[in-house]
């Protein structure tokens, strides 16, 4: 059974730009949530969905923003990127809600903002 | 405020001690509370996930213990291994409100076994 996938694994861009991640979770499983981990600031939750709607949202600006398609992949944007958003970007799959099941982490994104 | 902080913030143990990991938490009401190993450069894997009601769980060579009275969770590795080396993370699921099942997580414990 493959794991959650995350593409791409590498990035690098430049301040302003804007940049999409995509997340594949483990067939079947029905939530996708979205972390952002930095050294300093630990593993922050961005937001989660579950079933296409967005369920919960961390303390994150506007500048971050996510969807979920019917089959259950998710992206993730960052519009008008800041060097402090330079970051591995995780997401994890679920079959219910995150908080009631086991969570599925895949690999990560690493952004780096130059 | 929901918070989970763990210690000590990093741990050196030599191959085939034993240690133990402490996390304590404020996150009211909660439904489960799970730790987290991570491998630098991977995503975090899963080892044991207790609910309020539980408390102990092991697996394999980590046990995981939880006081929901006192709020602290604590987990105990036995016979450590080279392969141990890694972040450990706390992490605790919120059970009220609008932001029901929202996890909050710890800073991580880094462990770095020596030979």
């Amino acid at each position: 059974k493959a794991g959650v996938t995350q593409t791409p694994r590498y990035l690098i861009k430049t301040r302003g730009q804007q940049v999409t991640l995509s997340c594949s979770p483990i067939s079947g499983h029905r939530s996708v949530s979205w972390y952002q981990q930095t050294p300093g600031q630990g593993l922050q939750f961005l937001f989660e969905y579950f079933s296409e709607t967005q369920r919960n949202k961390g303390n994150f600006p506007g500048r971050f923003s996510g969807r979920q398609f019917s089959n259950s992949r998710s992206e993730m944007n960052v519009s008008t990127l800041e060097l402090g958003d330079s970051a591995l970007y995780l997401c994890a799959s679920s079959l219910d809600l995150m908080g009631h099941t086991e969570a599925f982490f895949g690999q990560g994104t690493r952004l780096t903002v130059v | 405020k929901n918070q989970v902080e763990q210690s000590p913030q990093s741990l050196i143990i030599l191959e085939g001690k034993n240690c133990t990991l402490q996390c304590n938490y404020t996150v009211s009401p909660f439904s489960n509370l799970r730790w987290y190993k991570q491998d630098t450069g991977r995503g975090p894997v899963s080892l044991t996930i207790m609910t309020f009601s539980e408390n102990t769980k092991s697996n394999g060579r980590y046990t995981a213990t939880l006081d929901a009275d006192t709020k602290q969770s604590s987990l105990h590795i036995t016979a450590s291994q080279l392969s141990d080396s890694a972040s450990y993370i706390c992490v605790v699921s919120f059970a009220g409100g609008t932001s029901y099942g929202k996890l909050t997580f710890g800073q991580g414990t880094i462990l770095t076994v020596h030979p």
